[in-house]
């Protein structure tokens, strides 16, 4: 059983194209997250939700929305896609917001052509 | 600036030797985790290490913490081929916060 899932799993798009990412958590955990991953190996956080309530907002351009329909999800919306998203982006979930530990996704490839 | 940086950035052993990779960050912390991520995979959580705890233990593995020197370490002990990944850890940013800051990682290759 996968505790945390992530779709697509890769993703090729045009620069200038909205495309949306998929997560879910069946852990029944009450905090979820969004980080980027660049080509560096770098992991930065992009947000957190706890209780479907935005708890954590990086400075993320405002093309990135995220949406939380309830505990279980956290969706990932990006409009007009450029190249500089090229990136893999991981959803994670935790117990409270306190991140201790955080369950990671196997992530999405994202490709900007 | 990033919160946590590992070194070294890259380490090759042969399997059977104990491998040390080492975490430094910049400011006083409640919590340091170290997560392990196998290649296109996510990351895996390995151990926590709170500030008033020193050393930790976790089947081959073992971290230390010295808060005085803002630094931490992780030991492998007795290698696989499968510890074959990257190993980050994870700082939580400034106290009253929940957001981890990670760094990017050391790539630990294990050779049979």
């Amino acid at each position: 059983d996968t505790a945390v899932s992530q779709t697509p799993k890769y993703l090729v798009t045009q620069m200038g194209n909205d495309k949306s990412i998929k997560c879910e958590q069946n852990l029944g955990h009450d905090t979820m997250y969004w980080y980027k991953q660049d080509s560096k190996k770098f992991l930065k956080i992009m947000f957190s939700y706890n209780n479907k309530e935005l708890i954590i907002n990086e400075t993320v351009p405002n093309r990135f929305s995220p949406k939380s329909p309830d505990k279980a999800h956290l969706n990932l919306h990006i409009n007009s896609l450029e190249l500089g998203d090229s990136a893999v982006y991981f959803c994670a979930s935790s117990q409270g917001p306190q991140g201790l530990p955080q369950h990671f996704g196997d992530g999405t490839r994202l490709s900007i052509l | 600036s990033q919160q946590g940086e590992e070194d070294p950035q890259a380490l090759s052993i042969q399997e059977g030797e104990n491998a040390t990779m080492n975490c430094s960050y910049k400011t006083s912390i409640n919590n340091l985790q170290w997560y392990r991520q196998n290649s296109g995979r996510g990351l895996v959580h390995l151990i926590l290490i709170r500030s008033n705890e020193r050393e930790k233990h976790s089947g081959r593995l073992r971290v230390t913490l010295d808060t005085s020197k803002k630094s931490s370490s992780l030991l492998i002990t007795a290698s696989r081929a499968a510890d074959t990944a990257s190993y980050f850890c994870a700082t939580d940013a400034t106290s009253g916060t929940y957001k981890y800051i990670f760094g990017t990682g050391t790539r630990l290759k294990v050779l049979a």
